[in-house]
């Protein structure tokens, strides 16, 4: 693992099922962060993390829950899915950029979901 | 409400010069950023501007105006791998990352 692992790649699930989106990270970073990404709209946070233990609502946090046990892994639950979740699911954590001193974000490759 | 507006696509040669537009109207101002997503794949980070000016990393640029709420990336000696999209993203006053929809960038050869 080098970097933020999401699973699954991609999936396609009938409306009303449970789904848990995984995200692990190895890079010991404290924040982590889930986000959609729908065409036409810039990405919107869904839940966040500042530290593990700790969890916090973002913009469009309805529908998902979020845990974080450990500092590696931060997954996404949709308790009963619906079409309008259908995305691309992106988790990122984030650290202090060397050169900039800015807060960066590091991004997993995306899950996509389809909700039918 | 907060806005971050930039063009839907561009199109520009190869080796010629293109500059990607972004105005804000954001409720504080704490940085801007600048990602790059290809298509299919995570954003990565390009750049970052808290003060007003020209920052340069290599072949990309990145300027702020804070008090015109506005920011450019300019990318030189374009490269067909600049085929992508450009996130711009403005930190507010509650440090939370408020994201524009994205400029997809077409490279001609």
């Amino acid at each position: 693992i080098a970097g933020i692992t999401q699973a699954p790649t991609s999936q396609i699930l009938a409306a009303g099922r449970r789904m848990t989106l995984r995200c692990t990270q190895d890079m010991r970073h404290n924040a982590m962060y889930w986000y959609r990404q729908d065409l036409g709209l810039g990405l919107r946070l869904i839940h966040y993390s500042n530290t593990a233990g700790t969890t916090g609502k973002g913009e469009v946090p309805d529908g998902y829950s979020v845990s974080r046990a450990n500092t590696d892994d931060f997954p996404l639950t949709l308790a009963s899915a619906v079409p309008s979740q259908t995305s691309v699911y992106f988790c990122a954590s984030s650290d202090t950029d060397s050169s900039s001193g800015a807060n960066v974000l590091t991004f997993g490759a995306g899950s996509r979901l389809t909700v039918l | 409400g907060q806005n971050i507006d930039q063009p839907t696509e561009m199109t520009a040669t190869e080796g010629a010069i293109v500059q990607i537009n972004c105005t804000y109207q954001t409720s504080g101002f704490n940085g801007l950023f600048w990602y790059q997503q290809h298509a299919g794949e995570a954003p990565t980070f390009l750049s970052y501007n808290v003060l007003d000016g020209l920052e340069e990393k290599g072949r990309f640029s990145s300027f702020l105006s804070r008090s015109k709420g506005y920011s450019y990336l300019l990318l030189k000696e374009l490269q067909m791998k600049d085929s992508a999209s450009y996130l711009c993203a403005v930190l507010d006053s509650n440090y939370q990352l408020i994201w524009g929809a994205g400029t997809k960038l077409i490279i001609k050869p």
